[in-house]
């Protein structure tokens, strides 16, 4: 079975600086998809930014930019110029890409603050 | 686009009552939609796919009978918790896949409903 694992509960910044959340993830599949999703007080889950396997090359959307390491199995996210909006729960997801194995797993979450 | 709608966003009931919530793809069609139940301050735990014109698929450990899932068109699946008791009170989130279309990889949500049980 495929784990993801956020080892921050919590991380802070400060508004305008960078920060970086980890994931890591165990499975035994070559071919997945990889999500960062964004949990605001609303608890709406609004998708940041995918990564697919096959893709060497990170993933970006604005502000937002994956280190995506296939061989350590690590994902992570980088916030560049934290702005207050940014304050959420944010989850790591993988989905597997094998028809019957759609589900997303879900890491524990890590809560970022922002600092103004 | 790709706007999932889930109803009602708060509900309250009384222990031993069931309670129906909806669903619904509002601009795509959705064979498989995902039913996610959240704890306060924990991670979405899957309960059950919903599969459109078949039996749902149940995680490990959740009540197929307490938990009854229909997905009888392409846009609508419904998630009614029978019999409702206090420890079902959480916060649950429905999730839809496009069917087709370069948006198919990924997953939309709804906006969650917070049902509590008194």
């Amino acid at each position: 079975a495929q784990t993801v694992t956020q080892s921050q509960p919590e991380m802070s910044v400060q508004e305008a600086e960078t920060v970086t959340l980890s994931c890591t993830y165990d499975t035994s599949e070559s071919d997945y998809y990889l999500f960062w999703y964004k949990q605001p007080p609303s608890r709406q889950m609004i998708l940041v930014i995918r990564q697919e396997a096959y893709k060497q090359q990170n993933a970006t959307e604005n502000r937002f930019s994956v280190n995506f390491q296939k061989a350590a199995k690590s994902f992570s996210l980088k916030i560049s110029d934290s702005q207050l909006g940014d304050a959420a729960m944010y989850f790591c997801a993988y989905r597997g890409d094998n028809f019957g194995n759609e589900k997303l797993t879900f890491g524990t979450g890590t809560r970022l603050t922002i600092i103004p | 686009g790709a706007v999932v709608s889930q109803h009602p966003s708060r509900v309250i009931c009384k222990s031993g009552t069931s309670v129906k919530i909806e669903c619904r793809s509002l601009d795509f069609q959705a064979t498989t939609m995902f039913w996610y139940r959240q704890f306060p301050k924990q991670s979405l735990m899957l309960m059950a796919t919903s599969n459109e014109g078949s039996k749902a698929t149940y995680e490990q450990g959740v009540e197929k009978d307490k938990f009854l899932i229909n997905h009888a068109s392409l846009t609508l699946s419904t998630l009614t918790v029978t019999s409702a008791h206090p420890e079902d009170s959480s916060f649950y989130i429905c999730s839809a896949r496009d069917s087709a279309g370069a948006r198919r990889t990924e997953a939309f949500f709804g906006q969650g409903t917070r049902l509590t049980v008194v």
